[in-house]
């Protein structure tokens, strides 16, 4: 059964950059079927794409977020990983990590996501 | 990018009942069957339940299902359970970037 699990800081200072990590068990992030997702959840709010990144590295990502993130893939270590430069307060969010069905382009395995407060 | 409203914001619905849920897109723009629903419940991740705005994902029970092409798309959830009761989202994938809609809640 394929798991993912995001980790990474629960409180970041403003100005500063988000880093989670999602590590993927039960199944490889090298598959041709896939995308490897981003999304976000403020508390209490809706759900909003960040980016998705292919196992060769290929992005693509909300152009609403696209100046400040980078998204990148370790296939060594089955895992890829968000970075969220110049915070402010209303990048605190549930972030979670999700596969991306290539075909169908729709989320089809989530992590339980991590809660990313910016405060100082 | 392409805006999806739900309708309505709350829905409530009696154990047994049955459930209609809107997703529009907002622009003269059509999305064809490039459509998917999503259930959440409090505390947790959502959970794909449809794609192709019409077919369940795996192990999706059969009460659940969709509709629509276009502009239009609906869920449809019949017999309510218990455990259905929920914030349900849609998200288009037929531009990017990819968006959601904000969601309805399925109360008592």
């Amino acid at each position: 059964q394929l798991e993912l699990q995001e980790s990474g800081p629960g409180l970041v200072k403003p100005s500063e950059t988000l880093s989670l990590t999602c590590t993927v068990s039960g199944g490889s992030v090298r598959t041709t079927s896939y995308y490897w997702g981003w999304i976000r959840q403020p508390p209490g709010k809706g759900l909003e794409w960040i980016g998705n990144i292919y196992y060769t590295g290929g992005t693509y990502y909300n152009p609403s977020l696209e100046s400040r993130v980078t998204i990148s893939v370790d296939t060594s270590k089955n895992q890829f990983s968000l970075k969220l430069t110049s915070l402010t307060a209303s990048d605190t969010a549930v972030y979670y990590c999700a596969r991306l069905v290539s075909t169908v382009t729709s989320f089809d395995y989530w992590g339980q996501g991590a809660l990313v407060t910016v405060a100082s | 990018e392409i805006v999806l409203a739900q309708s309505p914001a709350t829905l409530s619905v009696s154990p047994g009942g049955r459930a209609t849920l809107s997703c529009r897109v907002s622009q003269s723009i059509s999305i064809s069957y490039n459509l998917a629903w999503y259930q959440q419940k409090p505390g947790q991740a959502p959970r794909l339940l449809i794609y192709g705005a019409s077919t369940r994902a795996s192990g999706i029970p059969a009460r659940f299902s969709g509709s629509g092409s276009g502009r239009e798309f609906t869920l449809t959830i019949s017999s309510l359970q218990s455990e259905d009761f929920a914030v349900y989202y849609c998200q288009q994938y037929n531009n990017w970037p990819l968006t959601f809609g904000g969601g309805t809640k399925v109360e008592i």
